[in-house]
């Protein structure tokens, strides 16, 4: 089985970095995927690692160690368009499956 | 290039009845995941489809059943519907690629509530 745990909310000021962590716990892991969700929104991919390292994409970068079951989002100079939820999800060996947290609340003020 | 479509985006059923949610995958992708989201959840895993059988199965009870059609579309059906079933249904379409891993696309999502 998985186990996917996430914070579950956190506020953060325009033009700040925000880091979300995520720990998880797996029988088998095929990669980690980082999507963000807009209230009443569909889930929209962000990132994703399947090796243990940094991957940056623009002014969101997403990091992975395997030995550790632990993940972090980091989210740089923070837009009022960024708060939303963020969900980290675990794909799971030889399936195409995702095993989601239940998501990190981002609220992005002034 | 549509993304995943799904229909309706909300419906209200009452205790008891059925229900039929259809999803269109993204153009090229054959493989189709539903997945459960109550309020303040994460989604959560309720099966896949590809090559029209479904090929794995999240703890969801034999009432939660579904369909892939030729044209990789698929429906989920809910029998005896409960209140409990209230919730956003989430259509993912992904590519079974042996060589290279891919992300799912997800749908705008079924909101069902059930009275």
């Amino acid at each position: 089985g998985q186990n996917i745990d996430q914070p579950t909310e956190m506020t953060a000021t325009e033009g700040a970095i925000v880091q979300i962590n995520c720990t998880y716990q797996t029988s088998g892991f095929n990669g980690l995927f980082w999507y963000q969700q807009h209230a009443g929104e569909a889930p929209t991919f962000l990132s994703y690692n399947v090796l243990d390292g940094l991957e940056e994409k623009g002014r969101f970068s997403s990091f992975l160690s395997r030995s550790k079951g632990y993940s972090y989002l980091l989210l740089k100079e923070l837009q009022m368009k960024d708060s939303a939820s963020y969900l980290c999800a675990v794909r799971g060996k030889g399936n195409n499956r995702l095993a989601f947290g239940k998501g990190n609340q981002v609220v992005v003020i002034p | 290039d549509a993304g995943v479509t799904q229909s309706p985006t909300h419906l209200i059923k009452t205790r008891g009845q059925q229900v039929t949610l259809r999803c269109s995958p993204k153009s090229g992708h054959d493989t189709v995941s539903w997945y459960q989201q109550a309020l303040g959840q994460g989604p959560q895993f309720i099966f896949q489809y590809y090559e029209e059988e479904e090929r794995q199965r999240g703890n969801f009870p034999d009432r939660f059943s579904g369909h892939q059609f030729p044209n990789y579309s698929s429906e989920l059906n809910v029998n005896a519907l409960l209140l409990g079933d209230s919730a956003l249904y989430l259509c993912a379409s992904s590519l079974v690629d042996r060589v290279s891993n891919t992300e799912a696309f997800f749908g705008q999502g079924t909101r069902l509530t059930v009275v």
